[in-house]
This record gives structure tokens, C-alpha cells and sequence, in this order.
């Protein structure tokens, strides 16, 4: 089973400042990764798959790159409603397709 | 509009038994793969097994192999999450969710939830 982990847990930023979140895999999943951002009290919102492919309506300040075993979701200037958690997935070859532990980004 | 509508919250007791459902619309049901995501209070998102409604061909992640049973309707478009026997540690909320495409299970349509509590 493909372990992802995820850096920072958390990340304090100031709206307008860029943010970097990072996943690792611990063997390549190629690239085969998505990135969710998650609000409380509500389902996830798939933001990057591909790992760089921004989904539907997705904002342009989000971007993801990274390939194999290393992954970057970048938030370049931070809105007010990007406050939330986000989740990196695998899905490389076989299931499961095992989600990352999150990084919280907060309010600094 | 792709949606995904599960059903409401539920309440059981340890023992029980219980199916929550998620029905699709605004899509072809059967070419798409539909998962399931366990997510227990205050905690992160856990990948319990998908299912091809097109033929059932289901996979699941070997920490819910033979705990949980997935399953679909293709009739009606639905897709199933159930337990013979609930216990206590699986209260959570549990969502179901669209992959992308055939080759690629990443989630992009997400139901909005249900809610399961398991308490004697």
C-alpha cells in the first residue's frame, strides 16, 4: 500500500501571501495524484488531478505540480475562502488509492 | 448537473445492520467508477473501494475488505454501502463520489454526505 504524507500539518498564511503545500509518496505513483480542499461541514472539492490538471471551475491561483514520488499544490495569493484543509490522493495502478493526512492551512 | 444525493442521516446500535445509498443523476451512470470515503469525526479522508456500476466490478482497500459490502443499482443508478454488523467505531460520515474517467479515479463529483452514529 502506497503511504502518502503530507507537509506541513499546518500552515499559517496571511491572505494575499502565496502558499505551498507538499505530498510525498513513498514509492512513485507516477502522475497520478489529486489535490482536495476540504471546509468544515462539507464533502471535499476535487482542486488539481494529474497531478497538475486544474478541475472544472477551479481558480487559476491554485496549480500543482510534481511527478513520481513528490507533489506541490501552490496557492498563489490566498483568498479568505481558501482557508481550509487539503488532501493529497494517489491513484496509481491498484487500490486502494489512499488519501494524505492534510495540511491545514490557517489564518496567520 | 452531475449529482450525487445519498441518503439521510441514521442512527443504530451496535449489531445492526444498515445500507446508505447515493443516487446519480445528470450522467451515465454506468461509465463512471463510484466510491466511498470514510471520514470519523475530526479525522481525515480514508478510501474504502469503488464500484463500476456498469458490470459491479468492485475493489476495495484491505482495511475495509470484508467489513463493508459495496454495491450498485444500475436500474435506478444508485450505488450501496452496507454492514451486517455495525459497531461502535464506525461512526462517521461516509461520502460517495464520481471518478474522473475510466482511468482516472480521482473524485470529482462528491455526494453531500450521511451521517452514521453507532451507540448502544
Amino acid at each position: 500500500e502506497i503511504v502518502l504524507t503530507q507537509s506541513p500539518a499546518t500552515l499559517p498564511v496571511s491572505p494575499g501571501e502565496r502558499a505551498t503545500l507538499s505530498c510525498r509518496a513513498s514509492q512513485s505513483v507516477s502522475s497520478n495524484l489529486a489535490w482536495y480542499q476540504q471546509k468544515p461541514g462539507q464533502a471535499p472539492r476535487l482542486l488539481i488531478y494529474g497531478a497538475s490538471a486544474r478541475a472544472t471551475g477551479i481558480p487559476a491561483r491554485f496549480s500543482g505540480s510534481g511527478s513520481g514520488t513528490e507533489f506541490t499544490l501552490t496557492i498563489s495569493s490566498l483568498q479568505s475562502e481558501d482557508f481550509a484543509v487539503y488532501y493529497c490522493q494517489h491513484y496509481n495502478k491498484w487500490p486502494p488509492f489512499t488519501f494524505g493526512p492534510g495540511t491545514k492551512v490557517d489564518i496567520k | 448537473e452531475v449529482q450525487l444525493v445519498q441518503s439521510g442521516a441514521e442512527v443504530k446500535k451496535p449489531g445492526e445492520s444498515l445500507k446508505i445509498s447515493c443516487k446519480g443523476s445528470g450522467y451515465s451512470f454506468t461509465t463512471y467508477w463510484i466510491g466511498w470515503v470514510r471520514q470519523m469525526p475530526g479525522k481525515g479522508l480514508e478510501w474504502m473501494g469503488i464500484i463500476y456500476p456498469g458490470d459491479s466490478n468492485t475493489r476495495y482497500s484491505p482495511s475495509f475488505q470484508g467489513q463493508v459490502t459495496i454495491s450498485a443499482d444500475k436500474s435506478i443508478s444508485t450505488a450501496y454501502l452496507q454492514w451486517s454488523s455495525l459497531r461502535a467505531s464506525d461512526t462517521a460520515m461516509y461520502y460517495c463520489a464520481r471518478c474522473v474517467a475510466t482511468n482516472d479515479y480521482s473524485f470529482d463529483y462528491w455526494g453531500q454526505g450521511t451521517p452514521v452514529i453507532v451507540s448502544s
